[in-house]
């Protein structure tokens, strides 16, 4: 069965640091885009990161240069490390994997079940 | 405020029809693919279209998907109590070099 389980939400004072982690497993994992998307709650869903094949990294203006998305092949692991938390991050974060490559046909067929990360003090 | 523009809730009653509509640009639906997605709150969002018009395997093809200029429609037939749901558009935006979704549709299915 192909799975995404995520890790690492917690309760994380403002400005400081976090780092999520997803396993993935059931498909081979280097081959795919792979995406961090988030939803607030009582909001819609946010694309927060993308890392491609060969490494390529995407953001949005909200969470760039705070944001980094990595991914470990041999570990079938993406992970999101987060800085300078502010309390509008606060938020399900899921990844996700792109369901074929290609940017312009970005689409997600496997998600996690989601970690929660809150920000505050 | 979204990039890609949803009506904020449709409603139809058990076994009609309903569309939802997704608005956006020549950056983004305009030379790209749309995807739609059904999300229950504090579950994984599901795919339910990729490629304008494709369906993953295992969903009905009473989801249908379509895509006309900068403009892109989901469809769905036979409508159930369990189609109640979020759902959100999303495509690439080349400009931005970004992932954008819709703001969602909240389906009530009277």
């Amino acid at each position: 069965e192909m799975q995404l389980v995520e890790s690492g939400g917690a309760l994380v004072q403002p400005g400081g640091s976090l780092r999520l982690s997803c396993a993935a497993s059931g498909f081979t994992f280097s081959r795919y885009d792979m995406h961090w998307v988030r939803q607030v709650t009582g909001k819609g869903l946010e694309w927060v990161a993308a890392i491609g094949t060969l490494a390529d990294t995407f953001y949005p203006v909200s969470v760039k240069g705070r944001f980094t998305i990595s991914r470990e092949n041999a570990k079938n692991s993406l992970y999101l490390q987060m800085n300078s938390l502010r309390a509008g991050d606060t938020a399900v974060y899921y990844c996700a994997r792109g369901i074929t490559t290609g940017w312009g046909h970005t689409a997600f067929d496997i998600w996690g079940q989601g970690t929660m990360v809150t920000v505050s003090s | 405020q979204s990039v890609l523009t949803q009506p904020p809730s449709v409603s139809a009653a058990p076994g009609q029809k309903v569309t939802i509509s997704c608005s956006g640009s020549s950056s983004n639906i305009g030379n790209n693919y749309v995807s739609w997605y059904h999300h229950l709150p504090g579950t994984a969002p599901k795919l339910l279209i990729y490629d304008n018009d494709k369906r993953p395997s295992g969903i009905p093809d009473r989801f249908s998907g379509s895509k006309s200029g900068t403009s892109a429609t989901l469809g769905i037939t036979g409508l159930q109590t369990g189609d109640e749901a979020d759902y959100y558009c999303g495509t690439w935006d080349s400009s931005l070099r970004a992932v954008v979704f819709g703001g969602g549709t909240q389906l009530t299915v009277l």
